[in-house]
């Protein structure tokens, strides 16, 4: 079957850096993507990765590895507003997204 | 008004009611999308339309029933839900043309039945 893997939740200091994981299994690749959810509100898209590497927009980064199946969330200089979840979702070989249950992210002064 | 909304935000029901969720995207988009997000569970896709045809149906129970008059428009029809059908509902639009068709979100539904 297909699955996304990402921790449920993690806790950081507003300032400091954290990196979120994401691990995937599926039937294919076609893209990965992060979106950040806060409470109550819609997913907002962050990054698109479809080559390996590392793609940089500001105080978050976005890195991918195609052969081990894995992706990372990082964010930087934390803020208060950062506090969310972050949703990591795959788009497989048949062009479905395949979502991961999302990482609650708790920044603490 | 930008992007995509979604009306009512939020909505209380009983099991005999027959209410719909409205969606409108104003981002020129070809393909919408519902999905249903409970606590703690991925997003779960129900429907997608596709230049207004219906292309998706993810063994949706029949009680929900998906409506997609143009491309800036879609809705939900609900009736006879139950109460596990209480959760977040989402609609989405992309552009679905060979590019990242990265999906943009309206800010749900919350819907609960009692």
């Amino acid at each position: 079957g297909q699955n996304i893997d990402q921790p449920t939740e993690m806790t950081a200091t507003e300032g400091a850096i954290v990196q979120i994981n994401c691990t995937y299994q599926t039937s294919g690749f076609n893209g990965l993507f992060w979106y950040q959810q806060h409470a109550g509100e819609a997913p907002t898209f962050l990054s698109y990765n479809v080559l390996d590497g590392l793609e940089e927009k500001g105080r978050f980064s976005s890195f991918l590895s195609r052969s081990k199946g894995y992706s990372y969330l990082l964010l930087k200089e934390l803020q208060m507003k950062d506090s969310a979840s972050y949703l990591c979702a795959v788009r497989d070989g048949n062009y479905q997204l395949i979502w991961g249950a999302g990482t609650k992210l708790i920044i603490k002064p | 008004e930008t992007g995509v909304t979604q009306t009512p935000r939020h909505l209380v029901m009983g099991m005999t009611n027959k209410k719909s969720l409205k969606c409108e995207q104003h981002l020129g988009h070809n393909a919408m999308y519902w999905y249903k997000q409970s606590a703690k569970k991925p997003l779960e896709l129900m429907f997608v339309y596709n230049f207004k045809e219906q292309t998706e149906n993810n063994s949706v129970p029949s009680r929900f029933s998906p409506e997609c008059p143009n491309s800036s428009h879609l809705f939900l029809h609900l009736h006879t839900l139950q109460p596990e059908d209480s959760a977040l509902y989402l609609c989405a639009s992309s552009q679905v043309d060979g590019s990242t068709d990265t999906q943009y979100f309206g800010p749900g539904t919350r819907l609960t039945v009692l």
